[in-house]
């Protein structure tokens, strides 16, 4: 199993709250990525980072901000959190080497509900 | 604009029934990558299987098959002779060719295999 670990694995905040969800990994993978699911939309990509610092939007990328500040972490921030952000998180890890895409390497989840 | 439709929403077999689940995709690109990708009730995200868009070969893993048919922008999953342990949600993803590696999920197919 790839070495990625998400933390907390659940959570329960309120609106307007700032929240932040962290994933780590043992792999020394370049391309980390922060999805949410849910029902009827599969997975959807929120932001994504291709090396330390360097980082961009998905599709449903408002409301929320990340970091990478080391190969192995990617942070995830809700800045305000809402009631529609509820939802599970996952982290997913994957390499590249000669320009082909990789299989990505999902994390655990992290369950979060706003109230 | 990149798309991955999974029309079956849910499928429910019997054991040992064969079942076949349907992918279609979109997709500019002439170099992609599609991948299949199954989530038990326990919610992990586990790696099936990777296709390049210029490897057209059907792929058999046990008791998996894949088919691949560029011509009709598919790339159907069949299990053969199901089990309960098979009952799951699918997702098949859609990759682009080099880049940022993004994926594009389609809303996954529930399978439920009955004793």
């Amino acid at each position: 199993d790839a070495g990625i670990t998400q933390s907390p694995r659940h959570k329960v905040t309120e609106t307007g709250t700032p929240v932040t969800l962290r994933c780590h990994q043992t792999e020394n993978h370049r391309y980390m990525y922060w999805y949410r699911q849910d029902p009827g939309h599969g997975l959807r990509l929120i932001h994504y980072s291709y090396g330390v610092k360097d980082t961009d939007k998905g599709e449903v990328s408002d409301g929320y901000s990340v970091s990478r500040s080391k190969t192995e972490d990617f942070l995830l921030t809700l800045e305000s959190a809402t009631s529609s952000q509820t939802s599970v998180y996952f982290c997913a890890i994957s390499e590249s080497r000669l320009a082909l895409s990789y299989e990505q390497y999902f994390g655990p989840g992290t369950r979060l509900t706003v109230t | 604009a990149q798309k991955v439709t999974q029309a079956q929403t849910e499928i429910s077999v019997v054991e040992k029934e064969d079942v076949t689940l349907d992918c279609v995709y979109e997709t500019r690109d002439t170099t992609y990558y599609l991948f299949w990708y199954k989530q038990p009730p326990s919610g992990e995200l586990v790696f099936l299987i990777r296709r390049n868009s210029f490897d057209e070969q059907n792929e058999i893993s046990g008791r998996y098959s894949w088919n691949f048919q560029k011509s009709t922008s598919s790339f159907n999953f069949t299990i053969t002779a199901s089990q309960v342990v098979d009952s799951a949600v699918y997702f098949c993803a859609l990759s682009e060719s080099a880049g940022t590696y993004k994926y594009i999920f389609g809303t996954g197919t529930r399978l439920k295999v009955l004793a």
